[in-house]
């Protein structure tokens, strides 16, 4: 069964370091999406991407973020200085274009900014 | 504002013993509602969607419902292996797919 998969599952950083975060989404998936869940929180939206751009951004999202599709398979979230607020779980997402627009969730990374 | 509301924040059921949870939405423009599943540590799993009010979906022991303001997630004759967060979720016109998610019903069925 396809699946969307995330790497790495975890990974700690220093305070202000750079971070990428790496997804593989669902083959003939068009539509993207990264959603972080601090511990013990709801599910939040980051962003949506297709076509080769953001099509929408939540107010988390600022410009400490940026978000790639370098290739036909990878789908990346970059966080460019890392805060210690920014410690959570971070999912990735992926939609087809159809009439079923449901969105099939990664395992997840877990960030740990120290 | 946009707002996701689910009922009761956690539930402890004996294993046979039927419930249900529920999810009170107030967004504008409704495309979809989502049920997901999620395990300690993992991602969302999909379960439904629903789309129009009156509409039913059911997958073995889970039936989702939907109406114009809020949707239940009934579970017949639970098992312990159904013990989970069950998430729903909205999805609103022209937002780009974003769906914005409820707090959770953290699902615990004992033998």
């Amino acid at each position: 069964e396809p699946e969307v998969t995330q790497t790495p599952s975890h990974q700690v950083t220093q305070m202000g370091q750079e971070v990428i975060l790496r997804c593989v989404p669902i083959s003939n998936h068009l539509y993207f999406y990264w959603y972080r869940q601090i511990l013990g929180q709801k599910v939040e939206f980051l962003v949506s991407f297709y076509n080769n751009e953001i099509s929408e951004k939540s107010e988390i999202f600022d410009d400490q973020f940026s978000v790639e599709r370098p290739d036909g398979s990878n789908f990346t979230l970059k966080i460019r200085s890392t805060k210690l607020e920014d410690s959570a779980m971070y999912f990735c997402a992926s939609s087809d274009p159809g009439q079923n627009t449901e969105a099939f969730f990664g395992q997840g990374t877990r960030l740990t900014v120290v | 504002e946009d707002q996701v509301t689910q009922s009761p924040e956690a539930l402890r059921l004996q294993e046979g013993e039927s419930s249900s949870l529920n999810c009170s939405y107030t967004v504008s423009g409704l495309r979809g509602l989502f049920w997901y599943r999620q395990d300690p540590g993992k991602g969302p799993e999909f379960l439904f969607t629903l789309y129009s009010a009156g509409e039913e979906k059911e997958k073995e022991r889970l039936k989702a419902t939907l109406t114009k303001k809020e949707s239940f997630l009934h579970i017949t004759a639970p098992k312990p292996e159904d013990s989970a967060t069950y998430l729903c979720a909205v999805e609103i016109y022209n937002q780009g797919g974003k769906l914005i998610f409820g707090q959770g019903t953290e699902l615990s069925v004992k033998p």
